[in-house]
Protein backbone atom coordinates (compact mmCIF):
# COMPACT_ATOMS: atom_id res chain seq x y z
CA UNK A 1 0.00 0.00 0.00
CA UNK A 2 1.44 3.00 -1.17
CA UNK A 3 -0.45 5.46 1.24
CA UNK A 4 -1.95 7.17 -2.11
CA UNK A 5 -5.37 6.68 -2.14
CA UNK A 6 -8.49 7.04 -5.52
CA UNK A 7 -11.97 6.81 -5.98
CA UNK A 8 -13.55 5.47 -7.15
CA UNK A 9 -11.87 2.35 -8.58
CA UNK A 10 -14.02 1.75 -11.67
CA UNK A 11 -16.23 4.15 -13.39
CA UNK A 12 -18.27 3.17 -16.42
CA UNK A 13 -19.85 6.14 -18.33
CA UNK A 14 -21.17 7.43 -21.80
CA UNK A 15 -20.06 9.37 -24.38
CA UNK A 16 -20.67 12.60 -23.87
CA UNK A 17 -20.71 12.76 -20.14
CA UNK A 18 -17.97 14.14 -16.81
CA UNK A 19 -17.09 12.34 -14.92
CA UNK A 20 -14.55 13.96 -11.69
CA UNK A 21 -11.69 11.08 -10.12
CA UNK A 22 -10.79 11.87 -6.81
CA UNK A 23 -7.09 11.36 -5.62
CA UNK A 24 -5.45 12.19 -2.14
CA UNK A 25 -1.77 11.69 -1.24
CA UNK A 26 0.16 10.23 1.11
CA UNK A 27 0.62 12.62 4.25
CA UNK A 28 2.75 15.17 4.13
CA UNK A 29 3.15 14.62 0.35
CA UNK A 30 2.48 18.68 -1.45
CA UNK A 31 2.32 17.01 -4.89
CA UNK A 32 0.53 15.31 -6.69
CA UNK A 33 0.64 14.12 -10.48
CA UNK A 34 -1.83 12.57 -12.81
CA UNK A 35 -1.22 9.87 -15.74
CA UNK A 36 -2.87 7.78 -18.07
CA UNK A 37 -2.34 4.71 -18.77
CA UNK A 38 -3.71 2.92 -21.86
CA UNK A 39 -2.80 0.23 -23.97
CA UNK A 40 -2.19 2.07 -27.05
CA UNK A 41 0.07 4.93 -25.08
CA UNK A 42 1.14 2.87 -22.12
CA UNK A 43 1.30 5.50 -19.41
CA UNK A 44 1.35 8.99 -19.76
CA UNK A 45 1.80 12.57 -17.52
CA UNK A 46 -0.69 14.39 -17.34
CA UNK A 47 -0.72 16.98 -14.96
CA UNK A 48 1.32 18.28 -11.95
CA UNK A 49 0.11 19.96 -8.71
CA UNK A 50 2.64 21.38 -5.83
CA UNK A 51 0.65 22.85 -2.80
CA UNK A 52 -2.55 24.12 -4.70
CA UNK A 53 -0.56 25.66 -8.03
CA UNK A 54 0.12 23.84 -11.22
CA UNK A 55 3.17 23.09 -12.15
CA UNK A 56 4.14 21.11 -15.11
CA UNK A 57 1.91 20.02 -18.02
CA UNK A 58 1.81 17.16 -20.22
CA UNK A 59 -0.75 15.62 -23.09
CA UNK A 60 -3.19 16.80 -21.34
CA UNK A 61 -6.18 17.51 -23.30
CA UNK A 62 -8.82 20.41 -23.19
CA UNK A 63 -11.30 19.19 -22.23
CA UNK A 64 -9.29 17.73 -19.20
CA UNK A 65 -8.97 20.11 -16.25
CA UNK A 66 -7.49 19.19 -12.24
CA UNK A 67 -6.75 20.70 -9.45
CA UNK A 68 -5.66 20.57 -5.67
CA UNK A 69 -7.20 21.81 -2.52
CA UNK A 70 -6.31 22.74 0.30
CA UNK A 71 -6.36 20.15 2.24
CA UNK A 72 -3.96 18.95 -0.87
CA UNK A 73 -6.37 16.23 -2.27
CA UNK A 74 -6.69 16.31 -6.03
CA UNK A 75 -9.28 15.97 -8.36
CA UNK A 76 -8.99 15.08 -12.35
CA UNK A 77 -11.98 16.32 -14.61
CA UNK A 78 -12.59 14.55 -17.63
CA UNK A 79 -15.38 16.05 -19.84
CA UNK A 80 -16.91 15.40 -23.18
CA UNK A 81 -15.94 11.85 -22.82
CA UNK A 82 -14.91 9.84 -25.58
CA UNK A 83 -14.42 6.34 -26.23
CA UNK A 84 -10.73 6.78 -26.62
CA UNK A 85 -10.66 7.97 -22.91
CA UNK A 86 -10.97 5.16 -21.62
CA UNK A 87 -8.10 4.11 -19.76
CA UNK A 88 -6.77 3.85 -16.47
CA UNK A 89 -6.20 7.20 -14.47
CA UNK A 90 -3.33 6.93 -11.66
CA UNK A 91 -2.29 9.61 -9.39
CA UNK A 92 1.06 9.42 -7.64
CA UNK A 93 2.47 12.05 -5.04
CA UNK A 94 6.04 13.20 -3.60
CA UNK A 95 6.79 15.06 -0.71
CA UNK A 96 8.71 17.98 -3.01
CA UNK A 97 8.47 19.35 -6.49
CA UNK A 98 12.35 20.55 -6.05
CA UNK A 99 13.96 17.48 -4.91
CA UNK A 100 16.21 15.45 -6.58
CA UNK A 101 15.21 11.79 -5.63
CA UNK A 102 11.64 12.79 -5.08
CA UNK A 103 9.91 9.20 -5.15
CA UNK A 104 6.66 9.30 -6.92
CA UNK A 105 4.10 6.64 -5.08
CA UNK A 106 1.38 6.37 -7.27
CA UNK A 107 -1.93 5.34 -6.36
CA UNK A 108 -4.16 1.98 -6.55
CA UNK A 109 -5.88 3.71 -9.99
CA UNK A 110 -9.58 4.72 -11.43
CA UNK A 111 -10.45 2.39 -14.07
CA UNK A 112 -12.60 4.18 -16.65
CA UNK A 113 -14.55 2.74 -19.21
CA UNK A 114 -16.83 5.08 -21.66
CA UNK A 115 -19.63 3.27 -23.08
CA UNK B 1 12.26 14.46 -28.21
CA UNK B 2 11.45 12.45 -24.87
CA UNK B 3 11.05 8.56 -25.06
CA UNK B 4 11.99 5.57 -23.21
CA UNK B 5 11.39 2.38 -24.57
CA UNK B 6 12.03 -1.56 -23.80
CA UNK B 7 14.43 -4.11 -25.95
CA UNK B 8 12.00 -6.43 -25.12
CA UNK B 9 7.92 -6.75 -24.46
CA UNK B 10 8.36 -9.99 -22.69
CA UNK B 11 10.91 -12.51 -20.87
CA UNK B 12 10.10 -15.44 -19.38
CA UNK B 13 11.97 -17.10 -16.85
CA UNK B 14 12.36 -20.02 -14.85
CA UNK B 15 11.86 -19.44 -10.80
CA UNK B 16 14.82 -19.13 -9.15
CA UNK B 17 16.89 -17.70 -12.05
CA UNK B 18 18.23 -14.17 -12.01
CA UNK B 19 15.97 -11.75 -14.85
CA UNK B 20 17.53 -8.93 -16.65
CA UNK B 21 15.25 -6.49 -17.66
CA UNK B 22 16.69 -4.07 -20.34
CA UNK B 23 15.51 -0.11 -21.07
CA UNK B 24 16.80 2.11 -23.62
CA UNK B 25 16.13 6.14 -23.34
CA UNK B 26 16.73 8.78 -25.43
CA UNK B 27 17.05 11.59 -23.42
CA UNK B 28 21.00 12.24 -22.13
CA UNK B 29 19.77 15.21 -20.01
CA UNK B 30 17.61 13.15 -17.56
CA UNK B 31 19.50 13.15 -14.19
CA UNK B 32 17.28 10.58 -12.61
CA UNK B 33 15.78 7.34 -13.60
CA UNK B 34 13.74 4.61 -11.72
CA UNK B 35 12.38 1.51 -12.11
CA UNK B 36 8.54 0.26 -11.30
CA UNK B 37 6.86 -2.89 -11.11
CA UNK B 38 3.07 -3.10 -11.84
CA UNK B 39 1.31 -6.01 -10.85
CA UNK B 40 -2.26 -6.96 -12.51
CA UNK B 41 -4.93 -4.55 -11.10
CA UNK B 42 -2.75 -2.33 -9.25
CA UNK B 43 -0.66 0.91 -9.77
CA UNK B 44 2.85 1.10 -10.16
CA UNK B 45 5.14 0.22 -6.97
CA UNK B 46 8.27 1.68 -6.56
CA UNK B 47 10.98 -0.32 -6.91
CA UNK B 48 14.80 1.40 -7.30
CA UNK B 49 16.35 3.98 -8.37
CA UNK B 50 19.64 5.36 -10.03
CA UNK B 51 20.90 9.13 -10.29
CA UNK B 52 23.07 9.82 -13.39
CA UNK B 53 26.02 10.18 -11.46
CA UNK B 54 25.95 6.87 -10.74
CA UNK B 55 26.17 3.50 -12.66
CA UNK B 56 25.22 0.95 -10.35
CA UNK B 57 22.76 0.76 -7.08
CA UNK B 58 21.73 -2.48 -5.21
CA UNK B 59 18.64 -2.81 -3.21
CA UNK B 60 17.29 -6.18 -2.14
CA UNK B 61 17.39 -8.66 -4.95
CA UNK B 62 17.55 -5.78 -7.24
CA UNK B 63 20.45 -4.13 -9.07
CA UNK B 64 20.06 -0.80 -11.61
CA UNK B 65 22.99 -0.37 -13.48
CA UNK B 66 22.80 2.80 -15.97
CA UNK B 67 25.11 3.12 -19.25
CA UNK B 68 25.24 6.36 -19.92
CA UNK B 69 27.31 6.36 -23.04
CA UNK B 70 24.86 4.07 -24.67
CA UNK B 71 22.30 5.02 -22.85
CA UNK B 72 21.02 2.22 -21.72
CA UNK B 73 19.20 1.00 -18.17
CA UNK B 74 18.63 -2.22 -17.00
CA UNK B 75 17.16 -4.27 -13.96
CA UNK B 76 18.60 -7.22 -12.72
CA UNK B 77 16.58 -9.46 -10.13
CA UNK B 78 17.91 -12.32 -8.75
CA UNK B 79 16.60 -15.18 -7.94
CA UNK B 80 13.21 -14.26 -9.16
CA UNK B 81 10.16 -15.74 -7.39
CA UNK B 82 7.13 -16.15 -8.52
CA UNK B 83 5.82 -12.88 -7.36
CA UNK B 84 8.10 -11.38 -9.37
CA UNK B 85 5.47 -12.19 -12.59
CA UNK B 86 4.81 -8.31 -13.23
CA UNK B 87 5.14 -5.28 -15.93
CA UNK B 88 8.07 -3.85 -15.41
CA UNK B 89 8.63 0.16 -16.02
CA UNK B 90 11.79 2.17 -16.47
CA UNK B 91 10.86 5.96 -16.23
CA UNK B 92 13.08 8.64 -16.44
CA UNK B 93 13.16 12.39 -15.19
CA UNK B 94 14.58 15.05 -17.25
CA UNK B 95 17.04 17.62 -15.46
CA UNK B 96 15.40 20.70 -16.91
CA UNK B 97 11.90 20.63 -15.98
CA UNK B 98 8.95 19.40 -14.22
CA UNK B 99 9.51 16.07 -11.49
CA UNK B 100 7.35 14.74 -14.67
CA UNK B 101 8.50 10.67 -15.74
CA UNK B 102 8.71 9.68 -18.87
CA UNK B 103 7.97 5.80 -18.84
CA UNK B 104 8.76 3.37 -20.97
CA UNK B 105 6.34 0.76 -23.17
CA UNK B 106 7.22 -1.98 -20.27
CA UNK B 107 8.31 -5.56 -20.03
CA UNK B 108 5.79 -8.07 -19.08
CA UNK B 109 8.12 -11.17 -16.70
CA UNK B 110 6.83 -14.30 -16.22
CA UNK B 111 8.30 -16.66 -14.03
CA UNK B 112 8.17 -20.07 -14.77
CA UNK B 113 7.58 -23.17 -12.07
Amino acid sequence: DSGVTQTPKHLITATGQRVTLRCSPRSGDLSVYWYQQSLDQGLQFLIQYYNGEERAKGNILERFSAQQFPDLHSELNLSSLELGDSALYFCASSVTHRGREDTQYFGPGTRLTVL
Amino acid sequence: GESVGLHLPTLSVQEGDNSIINCAYSNSASDYFIWYKQESGKGPQFIIDIRSNMDKRQGQRVTVLLNKTVKHLSLQIAATQPGDSAVYFCAERGIQGAQKLVFGQGTRLTINP
